[in-house]
């Protein structure tokens, strides 16, 4: 069985500093991994993937992702938040040998002016 | 290029009823997805459709049932509504051969009283 935890249910930051939004996950098989975002009363939108390869991912909107395959964690960072980042950020996995996605509680990034 | 669409958007039932909810895939996916999102909660996967069969399915019962069409769009039936029930319902849809790689519509967003 596969499990995703994201240990920060809320992270508040004031706008322009750092921030990291942290993701572990559990695993007996190979997975890709993925963070996604949504906004209020809106779907889910795909930030960044990591499939294979290089273990830095870029995505949309200046975010960035790690994978760290002996921790097993695929942490997310961007260098400088603004206000519209404001959102509920969701860590996921899909199993090589199955086609669904495992999600996350969520986490809840606050951006203060 | 349109992405993926929901209807309705917003959806009020009595429990014991049986509500239908639809969705549209992208363009040139073939792959449908369907999660349920409770408030608070990440999503859960609820069943996946290819090719008009359905591909996988998760720890929900069977009268979440769903349908999907030759031109890839997708239902999802729930029978003998309960309160638990109240959720966003997600539909996500795949490019052929990359089934983990899902986009996300609005969702519909269901209140069973």
């Amino acid at each position: 069985a596969q499990s995703v935890t994201q240990l920060d249910s809320q992270v508040p930051v004031f706008e322009e500093a750092p921030v990291e939004l942290r993701c572990n996950y559990s695993s007996s098989v190979s997975v890709y991994l993925f963070w996604y975002v949504q906004y209020p009363n809106q779907g889910l939108q795909l930030l960044l993937k990591y499939l294979s390869g290089s273990t830095l991912v870029k995505g949309i909107n200046g975010f960035e992702a790690e994978f760290n395959k002996s921790q097993t964690s695929f942490h997310l960072r961007k260098p400088s938040v603004h206000i519209s980042d404001t959102a509920e950020y969701f860590c996921a996995v899909s199993p090589y040998n199955t086609d669904k996605l495992i999600f996350g509680t969520g986490t809840r990034l606050q951006v203060f002016p | 290029e349109t992405g993926v669409t929901q209807s309705p958007t917003h959806l009020i039932k009595t429990r014991g009823q049986q509500v239908t909810l639809r969705c549209s895939s992208q363009s040139g996916h073939n792959t449908v997805s369907w999660y349920q999102q409770a408030l608070g909660q990440g999503p859960q996967f609820i069943f996946q459709y290819y090719r008009e069969e359905e591909n996988g399915r998760g720890n929900f019962p069977p009268r979440f049932s769903g349908l999907q069409f030759p031109n890839y769009s997708s239902e999802l039936n729930v029978n003998a509504l309960e309160l638990d029930d109240s959720a966003l319902y997600l539909c996500a849809s795949s490019p052929g051969g990359k089934p983990y790689e899902q986009y996300f519509g609005p969702g519909t967003r269901l209140t069973v009283t």
